[in-house]
This record gives C-alpha cells, structure tokens and sequence, in this order.
C-alpha cells in the first residue's frame, strides 16, 4: 500500500473550475484504477489504464479525464462538466487487469 | 454489467461473537471476489480473495464461501474484536472485456465490547 501515493488529501473546487488529482504508484504496476466513493455507498470506477498511453472509461467517466504518459503516474482531472463532483476519490494500481488491486490513501474533494 | 448486491448494510455483533456478510453477483462468468476492509478516512485494504475454482478460503479467524452455482458468496470473521469495526466490501471481477471490478455497497460492521 506504501507504494501508492495520492495528492493532495484534500482538494477545493470552485465553480467552473477544473482541478487535477495526483496518484503515483512505484510497484510497477501496469494497470491503475481511478474510483469515485459516496457516503453509504461503494466503490464505483472512472477509468482505468492497462498500460502506458491506453485508458479506458469505467462505470461513470462523464465529467472526468484522465492520461497515462507515464507507467507510474494516472492523473485524474475532475472538469466543470461534473456538476456533483464532493466525493472521495481513491486511485488503485495492480500488475495487471487480473491481479490484485491495491489502493492509495485516497483525496477528498469539496466544492465551495 | 455485473452488479453486486451486499447485505446486510449495517451489522452490530458482541465482540467474540461471529459475523457475517453476503454478497450476490449477477454474472455467470466472474472468476474472483475479494473482499477489502475499509476504517474511517483510510484506504480500503484487501483482506481477503477467492477465485472461482475455489470454494472457501480460510485465513485465521477470516473465511470465505463462494456458491457458484447460487451466485453468492460470504464473509465469515469468528471471535471478533472491537478493531474488526470498519465497512467491509465485496467485489466480484468478470471475465473477457468486462474484468473490472464491481463493488458492493458496503456493511458497516461494530463490534460492541
């Protein structure tokens, strides 16, 4: 879990805003997970990344954007076309698809 | 997709009783199930995983069944502690293009001294 890393712990967005969260993983990891968290509710998937240069939308990608230009950095943008964007984000890598995620410590995001 | 149902979503045991969670899956073709436990503001942590050639799993006062066949599998800890307190998820992985993870909404587990 050490190895995967999340900035910052806590983000504000204002309105119209764009704002970019940081995760970083030095496991080699090739695939890397981006997940929204809800009160009293589960984990549900952004994007995710199998390798360099390649991502994919998950369950609920509209609002978001996200890069991979690097194997160990999955920066996930939160844009003003997300209109309800307070949640927790978490960010997981693993070596491949399927293999064992593991989670960073996670940002959480407020609008003012 | 696959969609994961969790129950129950609040459970409340005396410490050193058992507890136990559910989770069903919709999809057939899923072939792991892991299970992560998550405390207050922290990261969820795996605890841990069956795939589905298995049908239990035991790690010390941690067990996990998987029923194919029914589509649900369960989380067993015995002789629970107060820091066994946190929310627990369950999540099961499809096959082929569908090999993300699908999670559970959670079971908020208190072990009262």
């Amino acid at each position: 879990d050490g190895g995967i890393t999340q900035s910052p712990k806590y983000l504000f967005r204002k309105e119209g805003q764009n704002v970019t969260l940081s995760c970083e993983q030095n496991l080699n990891h090739d695939a890397m997970y981006w997940y929204r968290q809800d009160p009293g509710q589960g984990l549900r998937l952004i994007y995710y990344s199998q390798i360099v240069n390649d991502f994919q939308k998950g369950d609920i990608a509209e609002g978001y954007s996200v890069s991979r230009e690097k194997k160990e950095s999955f920066p996930l943008t939160v844009t003003s076309a997300q209109k309800n964007p307070t949640a927790f984000y978490l960010c997981a890598s693993s070596l491949g698809l399927e293999e064992t995620q593991y989670f960073g410590p996670g940002t959480r995001l407020l609008v003012l | 997709g696959e969609n994961v149902e969790q129950h129950p979503s609040t459970l409340s045991v005396q410490e050193g009783d058992s507890a136990v969670i559910k989770c069903t899956y919709s999809d057939s073709a899923s072939n792991y199930f892991p299970w992560y436990k998550q405390e207050l503001g922290k990261r969820p942590q795996l605890i841990i995983d069956i795939r589905s050639n298995v049908g239990e799993k035991k790690d010390q006062r941690i067990a996990v069944t998987l029923n194919k066949t029914a589509k649900h599998f369960s989380l067993h800890i015995t002789e629970t502690q107060p820091e066994d307190s946190a929310v627990y998820f369950c999540a099961a992985r499809g096959a082929g293009s569908a090999r993300q993870l699908t999670f559970g909404s959670g079971t908020q587990l208190t072990v009262l001294p």
